[in-house]
């Protein structure tokens, strides 16, 4: 069954270094999204992206992240000069259509910044 | 905006009891899924149902949908071990973002 990957698993980074998350969507798949959940806390809504642009951004979603499909399979996302709040997990998620079609998620990217 | 909300927060049931839990939302919907998620892992998809239906079943799964009443309930009938995870309702509007509350813990105990 197809499946939404990402990597790696886990990521451990100082404080104000870069770090990118990268997934890759169902291959059919039109729509990518970035979400995050803090530990114990909501899922939240970071940013969507469709024909290869951003679609919607949430408030969190400031200058400090940006994402990229760089090569027609992989979705990044890339978190500049990261901040002890940024750890999180992140989740990729994508659907092969708009409304109605059911989000598939990957296992997620656990951050950890110290 | 964040508009699922779902209740009760935590449930604790004896295996083989029916666990029930709820979801409020705010605004029109075009559809409403349901996820769930095993500790530290990723966000498994259940079921979807859609604004015009009112109820639908996967397996011991039942959902309902009152969008006059903008809530839904999901239903998991002879619980197992294995549905101990946290549950999660997200709406689907026509901004093409799932929104999620925040879940409910549901422990079955052997």
């Amino acid at each position: 069954e197809p499946e939404v990957t990402q990597t790696p698993s886990h990521q451990v980074t100082q404080m104000g270094q870069e770090v990118i998350l990268r997934c890759v969507p169902i291959s059919n798949h039109l729509y990518f999204y970035w979400y995050r959940q803090i530990l114990g806390q909501k899922v939240e809504f970071l940013v969507s992206f469709y024909n290869n642009e951003i679609s919607e951004k949430s408030e969190i979603f400031d200058d400090q992240f940006s994402v990229e499909r760089p090569d027609g399979s992989n979705f990044t996302l890339k978190i500049r000069s990261t901040k002890l709040e940024d750890s999180a997990m992140y989740f990729c998620a994508s659907r092969e259509g708009g409304v109605s079609t059911e989000a598939f998620f990957g296992q997620g990217t656990r951050l950890t910044v110290v | 905006s964040q508009q699922g909300e779902e209740d009760p927060q935590a449930l604790s049931i004896q295996e083989g009891e029916n666990a029930t839990m709820n979801c409020s939302y705010k605004t029109s919907i075009n559809n409403l899924q349901w996820y769930r998620q095993n500790s530290g892992r990723g966000l498994v998809h259940l079921i979807l149902i859609r604004s015009n239906e009112r109820e639908k079943h996967s397996g011991r799964l039942r959902v309902t949908l009152d969008t006059s009443k903008k809530s839904s309930s999901l239903l998991i009938t002879a619980s197992r071990a294995a549905d101990t995870a946290s549950y999660f309702c997200a709406t689907d509007s026509n901004d093409y973002k799932l929104s999620f509350g925040a879940g409910t813990t549901v422990t079955v105990r052997a």
